[in-house]
């Protein structure tokens, strides 16, 4: 059975600083992979898509990368804001399965 | 488009009674996801839709829990009896044809009692 692990599970920076957000899954047969922000009592909120055969997406500040033969993925945040702060998960899919990690919560200090 | 919409948003209930949770995917997705989240366990996948048929249900916790599609724009998941180990946030989502993104609804907070 696929395992996602996301570390740290708690990260808190000053505002402007760069940050990275890592997940890590046990099985590289997998479809793509996502990464979600949530915040408190919300649901999630999609932030970038890689598909198997990409290695990053790039969407504003936030900067996704993938090495499916290592099984890992990381979430770049550029020059953090206070609005940032949520938690993050991120979600491998091996087609009809679907399997999250435990996210990490994110708090940028003003 | 409203995006994936679900009701109620929260629910409570005692335990033996029971409870229905609906969802409407976004229009012209084909694909439609309920997931379960606790503290306790994160995000668990309960069961996944295909053009409204059942394509795996091997999350669904036991047989009081069932979930129907009787169309391509609603969903219901029903408890019966709900059991106070049955409080969580309940999630639905909905992607289209090709395997891309993921669409989640704000979700049911449910407490049973």
């Amino acid at each position: 059975k696929q395992e996602v692990t996301q570390i740290p599970a708690a990260l808190s920076v000053p505002e402007g600083e760069n940050l990275v957000l890592n997940c890590s899954f046990t099985d590289s047969a997998i479809y793509n992979l996502q990464w979600f922000r949530q915040d408190p009592g919300k649901g999630l909120t999609s932030l970038l898509l890689i598909q198997s055969s990409q290695r990053e997406q790039t969407s504003g500040r936030l900067n996704a990368s993938l090495d499916k033969s290592s099984g890992r993925s990381t979430l770049y945040i550029a020059a953090s804001q206070p609005g940032d702060s949520a938690t993050y998960l991120c979600a491998v899919s091996t087609g009809n399965q679907f399997y999250f990690g435990t996210g990490t919560s994110l708090t940028v200090i003003p | 488009d409203a995006g994936v919409i679900q009701s109620p948003r929260h629910e409570v209930t005692e335990m033996g009674q029971e409870v229905t949770l609906r969802c409407k995917p976004i229009s012209g997705h084909n694909s439609l996801f309920w997931y379960r989240q606790t503290m306790m366990r994160g995000l668990e996948l309960l069961i996944y839709f295909n053009n409204n048929v059942p394509i795996d249900d091997s999350g669904m916790p036991e047989d009081r829990f069932s979930a129907k599609m009787p169309n391509a724009s609603f969903s219901t998941l029903k408890i019966q009896p709900s059991e106070p180990r049955d409080s969580a946030v309940y999630f639905c989502a909905s992607r289209d044809r090709g395997y891309n993104e993921q669409f989640f609804g704000p979700g049911t907070r449910l407490t049973v009692l």
